[in-house]
């Protein structure tokens, strides 16, 4: 069954460093999307991206924050400089153009990220 | 804004108990209803969902009845077993929103006993 994968399962960095989380989503969708979950709090989204370009961002996904779809299977988030409380577990998703406003995501495992 | 809130976790059952799993939502317009599932070392994958309001949503023996009166969307389960140990989170997609930008419950904890 295909499935969303991401890498690397657990990063830890440190505060100030560049990180970028790969995510490899299932490969006839076309919708694209970032969430994260930091430790005891809720599942947030980031950002949704179709087309090449970002069709929706949350209020957290500043500047430091940037996707990329660099060729036909890669969806990476890059982190430019790293803050303590972007320790988080980070969740990419696809879904398909056919499922419209279903809102059936499929995820990854998740990336964790622990900024020290 | 849009706000989704579950009952407070972990909830510990002995295999055959009966679950539920509080949710409430606050939000504009009609929004769709979910609840995903984490399993151990998986990704969130879609249990149930319901559209409308009085929709029933089931899967694996889970049901959840959306219910617009008491804004909420519960989870339930006749007789559980050590399999359905996981994380689940409730979840919506508020109306007029771009595709797959849900919001979610902090999730609850579920651990299942033999």
């Amino acid at each position: 069954e295909p499935e969303v994968t991401q890498t690397p399962s657990h990063q830890v960095t440190q505060m100030g460093q560049e990180v970028i989380l790969r995510c490899v989503p299932i490969s006839n969708h076309l919708y694209f999307y970032w969430y994260r979950q930091i430790l005891g709090q809720k599942v947030e989204f980031l950002v949704s991206f179709y087309n090449n370009e970002i069709s929706e961002k949350s209020e957290i996904f500043d500047d430091q924050f940037s996707v990329e779809r660099p060729d036909g299977s890669n969806f990476t988030l890059k982190i430019r400089s790293t803050k303590l409380e972007d320790s988080a577990m980070y969740f990419c998703a696809s879904n398909r153009l056919a499922g419209g406003r279903t809102g059936e995501l499929f995820f990854g495992e998740g990336s964790r990220l622990t900024v020290l | 804004g849009n706000s989704v809130t579950q009952m407070e976790g972990p909830v510990t059952l002995s295999e055959e108990a009966f679950l539920t799993i509080n949710c409430t939502y606050t939000a504009t317009g009609y929004p769709s209803l979910f609840w995903y599932v984490q399993y151990p070392g998986e990704g969130l994958q879609l249990l149930l969902k319901a559209t409308k309001a009085d929709d029933k949503g089931s899967n694996k023996g889970f049901e959840a009845t959306y219910r617009k009166e008491t804004t909420s969307f519960h989870l339930e389960k006749g007789s559980v077993q050590v399999s359905d140990s996981a994380v689940y989170f409730c979840a919506l997609l508020a109306g007029g929103t771009s595709y797959g930008k849900l919001t979610f419950g902090q999730g609850t904890i579920l651990t299942v006993h033999p």
